[in-house]
């Protein structure tokens, strides 16, 4: 089945903790995407990635850092969480056409809430 | 800066009572448009593409059309399992890989 998976789903952790949220597609796609969605704010880009150590940075890329070592693998990183990164995450990979993106497939999201 | 305004924010609609869900935008120039349904707590999902003014994409009840400044998605006969979260988003022209959402419009079809 082709999909966008994410871990951990659900993750409570205290400001300054490092964490790593997980992103993975089945689909081949070279085009993956994070974005955190807040009520009244809606879906923002933080980063993606057109390939393989190719990243670029979103709307709101401030204290995330990502890495794509493989193509099928995206993950996020939160150095030192603070509690305005409380959110719902969601990464999102799509097939590009030259050098754009068409539709995303989204993953379930990652609720993260930093005490 | 791109920007993509939704309305309304809300919608509640009787079942079978058609209304259409507007997404004003603006862009230096659209590469594509694009809307999703999103379900509370889940991820978006897609519903249509659309490239150029004129265009049109129909998919059961649903049909989205787009003109030069905005897009409409169009419900006919809704049903209640057509309760969700509508979001649109748009992408630059100019191998530009950056895609802005907008809010979103939450449609609430009551039976």
């Amino acid at each position: 089945e082709a999909q966008v998976t994410q871990n951990p789903r659900y993750l409570i952790t205290v400001t300054g903790k490092k964490l790593t949220v997980t992103c993975s597609q089945n689909m081949n796609h070279e085009y993956m995407s994070w974005y955190r969605q807040d009520p009244g704010l809606g879906l923002r880009q933080i980063y993606y990635s057109m390939n393989v150590e190719v990243t670029d940075k979103g709307d709101v890329p401030e204290g995330y850092k990502v890495s794509r070592k493989e193509k099928r693998n995206f993950p996020l990183i939160l150095e030192s969480p603070s509690p305005n990164q409380t959110s719902l995450y969601f990464c999102a990979s799509s097939r590009t056409s030259g050098r754009s993106p068409y539709e995303q497939y989204f993953g379930p999201g990652t609720r993260l809430t930093v005490t | 800066e791109d920007q993509v305004t939704q309305s309304p924010e809300a919608l509640r609609l009787q079942e079978g009572e058609s209304s259409s869900l507007n997404c004003s935008y603006t862009v230096s120039g659209l590469r594509g448009l694009f809307w999703y349904r999103q379900d509370p707590g889940k991820g978006p999902e897609f519903l249509f593409t659309l490239y150029s003014a004129g265009e049109e994409k129909e998919k059961e009840r649903l049909k989205a059309t787009l003109t030069k400044k905005e897009s409409f998605l169009h419900i006919t006969a809704p049903k209640p399992e057509d309760s969700a979260t509508y979001l649109c988003a748009v992408q630059a022209a100019g191998g530009y890989q950056k895609v802005t959402f907008g809010i979103g419009t939450k449609l609430q079809v009551i039976p």
